[in-house]
């Protein structure tokens, strides 16, 4: 069946490092959507991708969707502690157009 | 704040026993979708209702049934509760008529533990 897949799992970083996700689906997308979920809380929506090729800048973080529309990705500048969380890249399925979820990556700050 | 209200916020219960969740959407969300997220793990869609009417459905068990009322607020229903059905359970509300076409607004969550 359909799949996003989303890697790596886990990322340790130093504080002032930087952090990419990335997700690949089995299909072609519509539009990819970025979520992130704190601990101990609930998603939050960051951002949607829909064109082909497109970036977008959210101060230190960059979304990226590929040319063919089946990648994405998002990287953060120099992690802060309140980066910290799980990043969640979703897409809509073919069949019912419901968002298909990627495992997150969580971003863990180095002690 | 998502404007998203959910409650209970967490339970405790027993193998075998039943439990209603509750969430009323946004103000103006016609949408209203269910999320399980077991511990540490990815977000399962189980079931949306739009309008009051059951729009799409995800791996939502047979145990698990859900309705939207005509006030648009939503209740999840879990029975014959297992151990593993032990997680956190998401309401999301939207204006859209698809989880696919834009952004979910995600209450905080009902914490059920089975023991």
């Amino acid at each position: 069946g359909q799949q996003v897949m989303q890697i790596p799992q886990y990322q340790h970083v130093q504080e002032g490092e930087d952090f990419t996700t990335y997700c690949n689906s089995s299909t072609t997308l519509s539009n990819i959507q970025w979520y992130k979920q704190r601990p101990g809380g609930h998603p939050v929506f960051l951002i949607q991708l829909v064109k082909s090729g497109e970036v977008k800048k959210q101060k230190r973080l960059t979304f990226q969707f590929g040319e063919a529309k089946k990648n994405s990705s998002l990287h953060i500048t120099a992690t802060q502690t309140t980066d910290v969380g799980t990043y969640f890249c979703a897409g809509p399925a073919d069949s019912n157009y419901q968002l298909i979820w990627g495992a997150g990556t969580k971003l863990i700050i180095k002690p | 704040d998502s404007g998203v209200t959910q409650t209970p916020k967490h339970l405790i219960t027993a193998t075998g026993q039943r439990v209603t969740l509750r969430c009323s959407p946004r103000s103006g969300d016609l949408s209203v979708y269910w999320y399980q997220q077991s511990l540490d793990q990815g977000l399962q869609f189980l079931i949306q209702y739009y309008n009051g009417e059951e729009r799409a459905k995800g791996n939502i068990l047979e145990r698990f049934s859900a309705q939207q009322f005509p006030d648009l607020h939503s209740e999840l229903n879990l029975s014959s509760l297992e151990l593993g059905d032990s997680a956190l359970y998401f309401c999301a509300s939207s204006v859209e008529p698809s989880g696919g076409t834009g952004e979910l607004f995600f209450g905080e969550g009902s914490r059920l533990t089975v023991l």
